[in-house]
């Protein structure tokens, strides 16, 4: 059974307006969430975090923000920019043990110019 | 630094031959991983290791082995190949317990015909 849903697997986005791109959890144990980013042909490579004490994370033009009551994570990208058209993960883990990774199954993001 | 390297990048083997896929990584990290990538599915977990002499199930093990005899190195093994083996590998590696990200290898293509 899917604990991470990414439902929508793909998002069209005009270069220079945002991308948001949406993540579900099902198991509420899960405090720690990941989005990595995968060109083809190359491994997911890691993007941006968020520990579930906080609700808003930020790192340049990436922003991920978590609502623990609706088990829903985003992730805004803006400004877009055409080298942002990759396939987005979503992953969840458990701050214990093996820091397992449970990933979402992708959503492909197309910016064009 | 290579970071996380794979051996081979492509393979194609017959039903019921066996293989072995090759993880190295030269950033001294304590834990490593490996997954399996299918079309709308994402990642799953197949084994994972704590350390140097160390391997647990993940989410998927049925029909492989691994063994991680030294720190640097995770081997993943198919005794018996199925069509339903059919996949790309990735291995993932990270510095220990207190760290969430994964770094990940470039993958490996296994046909199974």
């Amino acid at each position: 059974d899917q604990q991470v849903k990414q439902n929508s697997p793909s998002l069209s986005v005009q270069e220079g307006r945002i991308s948001i791109l949406n993540c579900d959890y099902t198991n509420s144990m899960f405090d720690y969430f990941l989005w990595y980013k995968k060109y083809p042909a190359e491994g997911p490579t890691f993007l941006i975090s968020i520990s579930s004490i906080k609700d808003k994370n930020e790192d340049g033009r990436f922003t991920v923000f978590l609502n623990k009551s609706a088990k829903h994570l985003s992730l805004h990208i803006v400004p877009s920019q055409p080298g942002d058209s990759a396939v987005y993960f979503c992953a969840a883990t458990m701050q214990t043990g093996a820091n397992n990774l449970f990933f979402g199954t992708g959503t492909r993001l197309t910016v064009i110019p | 630094n290579a970071g996380v390297t794979q051996t081979p990048k492509f393979r194609v083997l017959k039903t019921g031959q066996s293989m072995t896929l090759l993880c190295a990584q030269d950033m001294n990290h304590e834990y490593m991983y490996w997954y399996r990538q299918d079309p709308g599915m994402g990642l799953r977990l197949i084994h994972y290791s704590v350390g140097e002499g160390t391997t647990a199930k993940g989410e998927v093990p049925d029909g492989y082995n691994v063994s991680r005899l030294k720190k640097q190195n995770f081997l993943l093994g198919l005794e018996s190949a199925a069509p339903s083996q059919t996949s790309v590998y990735f291995c993932a590696s990270s510095s220990g317990a207190s760290s969430y990200e994964q770094y990940f290898g470039p993958g490996t293509r296994l046909t199974v015909t």
